[in-house]
């Protein structure tokens, strides 16, 4: 069965130090999620992606926060400069289209600690 | 503005026994309604999900969700939880994103 492939799992950081996550959606997948999901809480959409086009990045903390799809398929979310606050799971999704009723498939995390 | 509410942060059942996880939504236009499962230090998982047509919807490993458009609700249950069960569950709605609820720990005890 096909997975949404995150990377790393975990990640140590110190504050005002730069960190970078990978996700590699479902093949075929047009549509590309980051989450952050903070202990406790459900998950919070960042920013979402069609192909290589950024759709929604309104929630996006763009000061310190970027993402990029370059090629429509893999993604990389920065922080730089990290601060404590953003010690958080992000999530990757992806899923077929972009409407409301398909089912997005979600990656394993990556679990950030900001020090 | 969209929303999910799950009521209850934790739900303890005994193996075998019926479990429901509540969820009450609001969202203008019609709703597309999922549930997710997430166990420890993983992702979430889909399990059902409400677009139309019959009120009852099934999905994976023997649970399934009602619909009511009344009381706006989509409640998430199983006939006979096992312990394998135990897990955090979130209920979820789209309109133009994804909405999720703050969840629900179930734990289900042998």
């Amino acid at each position: 069965e096909a997975e949404v492939a995150q990377s790393p799992r975990y990640k140590i950081t110190e504050k005002s130090q730069a960190v970078a996550f990978w996700c590699d959606p479902i093949s075929g997948h047009a549509t590309l999620y980051w989450y952050r999901q903070i202990l406790g809480q459900g998950p919070e959409l960042l920013v979402q992606f069609q192909d290589e086009s950024v759709v929604d990045d309104s929630q996006l903390p763009k000061d310190r926060f970027s993402a990029e799809r370059l090629k429509g398929v893999d993604s990389t979310l920065k922080i730089q400069p990290a601060e404590l606050g953003d010690s958080a799971m992000y999530l990757c999704a992806s899923s077929t289209r972009p409407t409301g009723v398909h089912e997005q498939y979600f990656g394993p995390g990556t679990r950030l600690t900001v020090t | 503005a969209q929303s999910v509410a799950q009521p209850e942060d934790q739900v303890n059942v005994a193996e075998g026994n019926p479990l429901t996880v509540k969820c009450t939504y609001s969202v203008s236009g019609n709703p597309y309604l999922f549930w997710y499962v997430q166990y420890p230090n993983r992702g979430l998982q889909f399990l059902l999900k409400y677009i139309t047509g019959d009120n009852l919807v099934k999905g994976s490993y023997g649970f399934e969700a009602e619909f009511n458009k009344s009381q706006t609700s989509f409640h998430l249950k199983k006939p006979s939880a096992l312990v394998s069960d135990s897990a955090l569950y979130f209920c979820a709605v789209r309109d133009y994103k994804l909405s999720f609820g703050a969840g629900t720990t179930v734990t289900v005890r042998a």
